[in-house]
């Protein structure tokens, strides 16, 4: 059974570093990509970007793009995402999720994790 | 703003069926798959619906979905209190070289 349990609920100060994760299990981590989704309070849906642990390569939504890092630990089948300099407007549930490619463009996500809130309050 | 246009909220009474609505353009819908998600608050989101119509393993045949031109359709016949949920659209956009959700639809089964 594939799985994705995300790390718990955070609360930081704006400034602060951050790094959430999603431990993942029930398929071989190499062979599939990654990502994360964000939603902001009360609002939908938002791709931020995909990792490919077998060689990291990484794609970001432009939106997204210097914004946060997303990486993969293979050893323990784990995808990370962190922010060097947390702001309020970050502050939202992100998921991960498994997504499907094809010629490199996500066609679905076919897995989720269970979301991290980040609250990003002075 | 979403790239994908969807309704706020839809209701039905129970047994009954519903639609919901999922409007983009040419760089997303048109020329891409849809795939619809279910979501309760709390939990982690449900593929329901990929490829514009095809049903992941252990969905119902309740869920159905369509696509035409730059928009989209997710269908459900039958309706249970236990489908109440938020449902999203989503597809690839090709101007924005990324994946894009709707707004989200917030069901009620009444």
């Amino acid at each position: 059974e594939v799985q994705l349990v995300q790390s718990g609920a955070e609360v930081k100060k704006p400034g602060e570093s951050l790094k959430i994760s999603c431990k993942t299990s029930g398929y071989s981590f190499n062979d599939f990509w990654i990502g994360w989704v964000r939603q902001m309070p009360g609002k939908g849906l938002e791709w931020m970007g995909i990792i490919y642990p077998d060689d990291s390569d990484t794609r970001y939504s432009p939106s997204f793009q210097g914004q946060v890092t997303i990486s993969a630990d293979k050893s323990i089948t784990t995808a990370y995402l962190q922010w060097s300099s947390l702001k309020a407007s970050d502050t939202a549930i992100y998921y991960c999720a498994r997504p499907s490619l094809v010629r490199g463009e996500v066609r679905n996500f076919d897995y989720w994790g269970q979301g991290t809130l980040v609250t990003v309050s002075s | 703003q979403s790239v994908l246009t969807q309704p706020p909220s839809v209701s039905a009474a129970p047994g009954q069926k519903v639609t919901i609505s999922c409007s983009g353009s040419s760089s997303n819908i048109g020329n891409n798959y849809v795939s619809w998600y279910q979501h309760l608050p709390g939990t982690a989101p449900t593929l329901v619906i990929h490829d514009n119509d095809k049903r992941p393993s252990g969905i119902s045949d309740r869920f159905s979905g369509s696509r035409s031109g730059t928009s989209a359709t997710l269908g459900i016949t039958g309706l249970q209190t236990g489908d109440e949920a938020d449902y999203y659209c989503g597809t690839w956009d090709s101007s924005l070289s990324a994946a894009v959700f709707g707004g989200g639809t917030q069901l009620t089964v009444l």
